[in-house]
């Protein structure tokens, strides 16, 4: 069966600090991924999505960027965080094509 | 851009009570997927809606979507605490090639009172 992972559970970062955020995919190959962002108030954003290694596609502008290092790997990172970075950040992945998406446990971040 | 609306965006229903969250899309739907989520955490996914008319039922939760592929409903029997939680409805979105994306409602949070 499939799992994803997702890590750090929790992060507390200052203005100003980079970030990285990882999920990885167990059970699978080749499968689309996909970041997104739960704000209180504004639902579900899609940031990022991946159909391979390498190849990434930005949904809305932002101080945000993904990388696909590996098939099962997706990163989310940030040179420098902002406030309004804060949020809670799901992965979420499916098989290629029309399938259903399966999101992970999710990173709490809080910028201060 | 589809957007989607859910009703109410929440509600507190009695132990024991029936429910009805409701999801409007502002283009037709072709693919409509339901998740719950309990705060803090990530989407468990319950069922998933493609055809008009279409109707799916597990364990106390049935979805439903309309004739006319706009609208769909998550009709909760019996309701007990453990369904508690946030209600999400998402549909599919062409982004190119063969691949979609799911654009999400805003969610209908559900407290069940023992």
């Amino acid at each position: 069966s499939q799992t994803i992972h997702q890590w750090p559970a929790t992060l507390v970062q200052p203005v100003g600090s980079p970030l990285s955020l990882e999920c990885t995919v167990e059970g699978t190959s080749n499968p689309n991924l996909y970041w997104y962002r739960q704000a209180a108030g504004r639902g579900l954003q899609l940031l990022f999505y991946s159909v391979g290694i390498g190849q990434i596609s930005s949904e809305v502008p932002q101080n945000l960027s993904a990388s696909r290092p590996q098939d099962r790997q997706f990163i989310l990172s940030s040179k420098k965080l902002l406030l309004s970075d804060s949020g809670f950040y799901l992965c979420a992945w499916s098989r290629q094509g029309r399938e259903t998406q399966y999101f992970g446990p999710g990173t709490r971040l809080l910028v201060l | 851009s589809q957007e989607l609306e859910q009703s109410p965006q929440s509600l507190i229903v009695q132990e024991g009570k029936n429910l009805t969250i409701n999801c409007t899309s502002s283009k037709t739907l072709y693919g409509l997927y339901w998740y719950k989520q309990k705060y803090g955490e990530g989407l468990i996914f319950l069922m998933m809606l493609q055809k008009g008319g279409e109707e799916k039922s597990h364990e106390k939760i049935t979805a439903k979507l309309d004739e006319k592929k706009q609208q769909s409903s998550l009709h909760i029997t019996a309701s007990q605490p453990s369904h508690a939680g946030i209600y999400l409805c998402g549909a599919d979105t062409f982004i190119g090639g063969s691949n979609y994306k799911l654009t999400f409602g805003k969610g209908t949070l559900l407290t069940v009172n023992p």
